[in-house]
């Protein structure tokens, strides 16, 4: 149990246009999904915490306009990057967190395998 | 806002030997503490966590260690595998608060 998938999983884009990632949770319920991104060679970054039907939190420093978010769902999470541009390229990561069969603990996330957004 | 501290930020071990990863939070409040294995491109993979409540936990050949008055925790990994080779991340939250603050990450290279 405790799987998230991501969609899709590499996207090349022009600058300018916008890019839709999925995050679903497949076989259990996510109370609450989390977006990161990783630049190559650090760590994961934060960028928003997301529950179902309620506005994303960001973190400071992160476009809530440039970055949407929408968890219309207790297994769906998306992330649209707007109006990408060149350093908006990285690998994404969600992550899902809920009451999961085999969690270790209630605090527990269970990632995606990421999505690399490469824009020329 | 929480702030987690790692290193070394590479390590290289021969295999069969013991490697060893040192984590340090800032926040006496953070009380969740789990260690990821993260290998290139691919996602996060929690390996073991702890929560503060214990001081050690251990799973085979992985233990990990927590020091609550000094805000530090760390990683074993005993009898070192090749397929040990990985990045290892540390993150650190607090029940109540889901946000996971992870550590700058630790190359470890294990050397046939």
């Amino acid at each position: 149990g405790a799987v998230v998938s991501q969609h899709p999983s590499r996207v090349i884009c022009k600058s300018g246009t916008s890019v839709k990632i999925e995050c679903r949770s497949l076989d259990f319920q996510a109370t609450t999904m989390f977006w990161y991104r990783q630049f190559p060679k650090q760590s994961l970054m934060l960028m928003a915490t997301s529950n179902e039907g309620s506005k994303a939190t960001y973190e400071q420093g992160v476009e809530k306009d440039k970055f949407l978010i929408n968890h219309a769902s207790l297994t769906l999470s998306t992330l649209t990057v707007t109006s990408a541009h060149p350093e908006d390229s990285s690998f994404y990561i969600c992550s899902a967190r809920g009451l999961a069969g085999g969690a270790s603990s209630y605090n527990e996330q269970f990632f995606g395998p990421g999505t690399r957004l490469t824009v020329l | 806002g929480e702030n987690v501290e790692q290193h070394p930020s590479t390590l290289s071990v021969q295999e069969g030997d013991s490697a060893v990863i040192k984590c340090t939070y800032s926040d006496s409040a953070s009380n969740y503490f789990p260690w990821y294995k993260q290998e290139l491109g691919k996602r996060p993979q929690l390996i073991i966590d702890i929560r503060s409540n214990v001081g050690e936990k251990k799973d085979q050949r992985i233990a990990v260690t927590l020091n609550k008055t000094a805000k530090h925790f760390s990683l074993h990994i005993t009898e070192t595998q090749p397929e040990d080779s990985a990045v290892y991340f540390c993150a650190a939250s607090m029940v109540g608060n889901e946000k996971l603050t992870f550590g700058t990450g630790t190359r470890l290279t294990i050397i046939p």
